[in-house]
């Protein structure tokens, strides 16, 4: 069963802190995608990326960084934590452009980060 | 930053009873629009998706309907059963899988026995 994981289900961070978001895909996939996703504003593109050591800022880039050093892992980062970051963040992926989106995006489950 | 915007924000439908949400975009160039399924706890999952060369596309008891000139697409969900009830998200994108999706606000469906 092919899969996006997400290395942590709920994390709990203090103000201030450098936070990590790991995600690993194993279905080879070129393109992967940071969201958060906060009630009543659905889900806004934080950054993406189309290949290794590549990145594209989203809607909301403010406060976030991305590495991607392979191509199954893609990790946010937040540089310094803050209460407004309190939101569930989403990691997905896709196939390459060219094919571009006909097979959707596959999404990890998610981490639930409060920050505090 | 191109808008999608989606109605309602939640719904309450009666088992057999037709379900429909409707987003509306802006950015002309979009020409690639899926809608996912969301259960609490899960990531969304890709339920169907729509090219405007077609006005309308059904997958068993899901269609979604297009219409191009308004820069409308809704989804109806026919004969609505308690396993329907999640979020639902429309989205809108470049095919090709440019500068990734725009996805509406979602829509809170509950399907009452």
């Amino acid at each position: 069963d092919v899969k996006v994981t997400q290395s942590s289900r709920y994390l709990v961070k203090r103000t201030g802190e450098k936070v990590f978001l790991e995600c690993v895909q194993d279905m080879d996939h070129e393109n992967m995608f940071w969201y958060r996703q906060d009630p009543g504003l659905g889900l806004r593109l934080i950054y993406f990326s189309y290949d290794v050591k590549m990145k594209e800022k989203g809607d909301i880039p403010e406060g976030y960084s991305v590495s991607r050093e392979k191509k199954e892992r893609f990790s946010l980062i937040l540089e310094s934590a803050s209460t407004n970051q309190t939101s569930m963040y989403l990691c997905a992926s896709s196939l390459p452009r060219g094919q571009g989106l006909l097979y959707g995006y596959t999404f990890g489950s998610g981490t639930r980060l409060t920050v505090v | 930053q191109q808008q999608v915007k989606q109605s309602p924000q939640s719904l309450i439908v009666q088992k057999g009873g037709i379900s429909i949400i409707n987003c509306a975009y802006e950015n002309t160039a979009f020409d690639y629009f899926p809608w996912y399924q969301q259960f609490p706890g899960k990531g969304p999952a890709l339920l169907i998706a729509i090219r405007p060369d077609v006005s309308e596309k059904k997958e068993g008891r899901f269609t979604i309907s297009f219409n191009k000139s308004a820069k409308q697409f809704s989804l109806h969900i026919m004969d609505s059963q308690p396993g329907d009830s999640a979020t639902y998200f429309c989205a809108a994108g470049d095919v090709r899988g440019a500068d990734g999706l725009t996805f509406g606000k979602g829509t809170h469906l509950i399907i009452q026995p």
